[in-house]
């Protein structure tokens, strides 16, 4: 199976913060990754697929990139709707695994 | 708009049974492969497994910790999945998602849609 790294686990950032969350893949992944927005006790919502496209509706204050194994999302302008729990996922091969998460709070 | 709601969650004693339904609405549901996803309490995201859809043989994938306990089927004339769980163990307690998958290639092959969830409750 593919092992997913997420770091930082947890960071705190002010409104109006860039934030870069990493997500590290122990195979080489094709660019398959997908990152996910966890607000709590909501569902997820798809943000990005294929490591830097954006899902039909998100901002373009998210962005993705990365190749191989090591990949980032960066979020520009942090605002509060923005404080929540984010996942990485690879989808290039089966078991479809998830990164732990990275939680962004407020400062 | 794409709809996805969630069924049939609930309390049920170790070594039960349940069965989850998601009805999906607002798009063309045959077309979608279709996912499983749940997220114990305070815990991340487990990906359950998925549904091919009929040119892709209605075959399924499975995590490897409920193969052989879980079943994804579907209805595609009931815009229907559905995920029969079987010998339930404490650890299957969680929120469990059902969500369209993007694309049957794998640079989509990745949630776009989700429902809001139904908790399983496993517990004597």
């Amino acid at each position: 199976d593919i092992q997913m790294t997420q770091s930082p686990s947890s960071l705190s950032a002010s409104v109006g913060d860039r934030v870069t969350i990493t997500c590290r893949a122990s195979q080489g992944i094709n660019n398959n990754l997908a990152w996910f927005q966890q607000i709590p006790g909501k569902a997820p919502k798809s943000l990005i697929y294929a490591a830097s496209t954006l899902q039909s509706g998100v901002p373009a204050k998210f962005s993705g990139s990365g190749s191989g194994t090591d990949f980032t999302l960066t979020i520009n302008s942090l605002q509060p709707e923005d404080f929540a729990t984010y996942y990485c996922q690879q989808h290039d091969n089966y078991p479809i695994t998830f990164g732990p998460g990275t939680k962004v709070d407020i400062k | 708009e794409v709809q996805l709601v969630e069924s049939g969650g609930g309390l049920v004693q170790p070594g039960g049974s349940l069965r989850l339904s998601c009805a999906a609405s607002g798009f063309t549901f045959r077309d979608y492969y279709m996912d499983w996803v749940r997220q114990a309490p305070g815990k991340g995201l487990e990906w359950v497994g998925r549904s091919r859809n009929k040119p892709n043989g209605y075959t399924t994938e499975y995590a490897a910790s409920v193969k052989g306990r879980f079943t994804i089927s579907r209805d595609d004339s009931q815009n229907s999945v559905y995920l029969q769980m079987n010998s339930l163990q404490i650890d299957d307690t969680a929120v469990y998602y059902c969500a369209r998958v993007g694309g049957t290639s794998w640079n989509k092959a990745t949630p776009d849609n989700w429902g809001q969830g139904t908790l399983v409750t496993v517990s004597s």
